[in-house]
């Protein structure tokens, strides 16, 4: 039973596209992410949202939006796909709280290829 | 600002051989410390962590890790290795007693294990 899940794997689409990223996860955790993973395969957190806040890393562009239907589910849409957005994006999750010291469980990733 | 440095960005080594991947980190606090591994084509995977106690801390697969405070290192240890270790590792370091969300990753070791 997989802990993160994100569904596409891969997904391959044109420049100027709007696409979305689903992610999921089973282990009760309050606080999710979203890393982004270059082609040198520098990882980066992109946003970490729970119940109560969404951390948005000001690097990100804003045609990047998480959304969060419920704290099991942090779901990336991307609007006007660029090149440069091409990466494979991570999904992670972890349970927070005051005095836990926390690890991240990853999901298996969604490489995105623009073309 | 917190950072992770890895410096050995490809490693070859024969199966068998003795491995070491060097971290350091620079931060002026108490810190959490990780290794990770990405397999080719799959997510992250922990295979260690450090929060607190003996320096000397042990993993998965025969992957170990001491935590130097006076040098601000982790490095990571195998005395040998296989073929099926053939991935990516990541360091990564976030202040103790943090969100996970926190967390700082090296850029990544590329180990490669010629049969």
């Amino acid at each position: 039973d997989t802990a993160v899940s994100q569904t596409p794997k891969y997904l391959v689409t044109q420049m100027g596209n709007d696409k979305s990223i689903k992610c999921e996860q089973n282990l009760g955790h309050d606080t999710m992410y979203w890393y982004k993973q270059d082609s040198k395969k520098f990882l980066k957190i992109m946003f970490s949202y729970n119940n109560k806040e969404l951390i948005i890393n000001e690097t990100v562009p804003n045609r990047f939006s998480p959304k969060s239907p419920d704290k099991a589910h942090l779901n990336l849409h991307i609007n006007s796909l660029e090149l440069g957005d091409s990466a494979v994006y991570f999904c992670a999750s972890s349970q927070e709280g005051t005095g836990y010291d926390t690890e991240a469980f990853f999901g298996q990733g969604t490489r995105l290829t623009v073309v | 600002a917190q950072s992770v440095s890895q410096h050995n960005h490809h490693v070859i080594l024969s199966e068998a051989a003795s491995l070491e991947l060097g971290c350091n980190y620079s931060y002026g606090g108490t810190v959490n410390l990780f290794w990770y591994v990405q397999y080719p084509g799959q997510h992250l995977q922990l295979l260690l962590k450090y929060f607190s106690g003996d320096p000397l801390v042990k993993g998965i697969k025969g992957f170990e890790a001491e935590f130097i405070k006076s040098k601000f290192s982790f490095n990571l240890r195998k005395p040998s290795v296989q073929w099926s270790d053939t991935a990516e590792y990541f360091c990564a370091v976030t202040p103790s007693y943090s969100s996970a969300s926190k967390i700082i990753f090296g850029s990544g070791t590329r180990l490669s294990i010629r049969p």
